[in-house]
């Protein structure tokens, strides 16, 4: 059963592109959630999803910043117009969502560097 | 006051001790309490979790929860290096168990 998957692993963008980051869930699991760690940092909460839904996004910084969980595909978080301050490993986790404990389970993360 | 406050270390212990990670919280909604451990360059992976008041074991883990004092604690005994790592409280709490990280406790283990 393969766990939670992200891609890319590693992503370098230059100031100012979009920089699309993809997270597919646990089979079974579907919730989402991202966080975004900072070097030294705790995991910060950014934004938690059902599918076709945004459920949380109060840790969403309000501008430049989107997610989705399409039907369809990926969970796809979306930094447009990076800048520096965006560096940072960006971790997704799903959990079952079936009522239950509801444990996350984490993939292996994208780190994204800004040059 | 932090939602949840650790000590970021790094506690040091020699093989084979015990380590005893510390953590308090702010929300008396908390419901569900996870222990997740994190390897450097890593991901967090999640190691214990624990809902009722009292102790929970599992191997050489035991999860302690006192929600009247908001604290929940974390034992490691016979500690061996493998063990070093960044060990992340997460309360749960809300509708959908929102979970809120601590920054961790960074453990290193002497052989």
């Amino acid at each position: 059963n393969a766990g939670v998957m992200q891609n890319p692993r590693h992503l370098v963008r230059r100031r100012g592109q979009e920089a699309r980051l993809r997270c597919s869930p646990m089979k079974g699991h579907s919730h989402v959630y991202w966080y975004r760690q900072l070097p030294e940092e705790g995991l910060k909460f950014m934004v938690y999803l059902q599918k076709e839904n945004i459920i949380d996004e109060s840790g969403m910084p309000k501008e430049r910043f989107s997610a989705e969980f399409p039907k369809e595909g990926p969970s796809i978080l979306r930094i447009q117009q990076v800048v520096r301050g965006d560096s940072a490993a960006y971790f997704c986790a799903s959990s079952p969502g079936d009522g239950g404990l509801d444990e996350q389970f984490f993939g292996p993360g994208t780190r994204l560097t800004v040059l | 006051q932090k939602e949840v406050e650790q000590n970021s270390g790094p506690l040091s212990v020699p093989e084979g001790a015990i380590a005893s990670l510390n953590c308090t919280y702010s929300d008396r909604g908390s419901q569900s309490f996870f222990w997740y451990r994190q390897y450097s360059g890593k991901s967090p992976e999640l190691i214990m979790f624990i809902y009722s008041n009292g102790d929970k074991e599992d191997g050489r883990f035991t999860a302690q929860l006192n929600k009247a004092s908001q604290y929940v604690s974390l034992l490691i005994r016979d500690s061996q290096p493998s063990d070093s790592a960044t060990y992340l409280c997460a309360p749960g709490s809300g509708g959908y168990q929102k979970v809120t990280f601590g920054i961790g406790t960074k453990l290193q283990v002497i052989p």
